[in-house]
């Protein structure tokens, strides 16, 4: 069936480090979708990636989508305590109902 | 504009209760999502919802789960005779019409069966 696979599931950084979590999937996607989630909280939309090759930055944050729309990357750049959370990659094309496959998530610590 | 809202936040049930979820979508919204998220893992889609019509479902379980979105009122998401494996937090998600295709998060529903 259609899989999201994301890696590393944990990461445990120092503050000022920099941190990248990588998502694969088992099908070409129409676009993916980033998400970040607090301990105890909601999935919070970030960013969508649509066009072959895209990157897109917000700050500090860096999004790739791959050349054959089935891999994708966020990296932080100079991690804050404030990134600390789970970031999902959510791909998106599956039958047209616009329903989204999550990734497991990557748990990001950031040690002050 | 209020965000997507669910009710309630916790839910406690003994095992064989049904367990009633509710979900009111930002306004404007007419797309609603339902997805489970076990501890330590992502979310998995349930359902996806239009007013009136279940557009897929094919994340549901077969048995004991239903979903609806009727013309007035909240999205329902209906458990019958819970299980433990039932234990979960549910999210709801609503896009609007012509969507971009980000989905909006309630604060979802965490649901414990004792």
């Amino acid at each position: 069936g259609q899989q999201v696979m994301q890696i590393p599931q944990y990461q445990h950084v120092q503050e000022g480090e920099d941190f990248t979590t990588y998502c694969n999937s088992s099908t070409t996607l129409s676009n993916i979708q980033w998400y970040k989630q607090r301990p105890g909280g909601h999935p919070v939309f970030l960013i969508q990636l649509v066009k072959s090759g895209e990157v897109k930055k917000q700050k500090r944050l860096t999004f790739q989508f791959g050349e054959a729309k089935k891999n994708s990357s966020l990296h932080i750049t100079a991690t804050q305590t404030t990134d600390v959370g789970t970031y999902f990659c959510a791909g998106s094309g599956f039958g047209n109902t616009g329903k989204l496959i999550f990734g497991q998530g990557t748990t990001l610590q950031v040690k002050p | 504009n209020a965000g997507v809202m669910q009710n309630p936040r916790h839910l406690v049930r003994r095992r064989g209760q049904e367990a009633r979820l509710r979900c009111s979508p930002m306004k404007g919204h007419s797309h609603v999502y339902w997805y489970r998220q076990l501890p330590e893992e992502g979310l998995k889609f349930m359902v996806y919802l239009q007013k009136e019509n279940i557009i897929d479902e094919s994340g549901m379980p077969k048995e004991r789960f239903s979903a609806e979105f009727p013309k007035e009122g909240p999205s329902i998401l209906r458990i019958q005779q819970v299980v433990r494996g039932d234990s979960a937090a549910y999210f709801c998600a609503s896009s609007p019409p012509a969507g971009t295709g980000e989905q909006y998060f309630g604060p979802g529903t965490r649901l414990t069966v004792t």
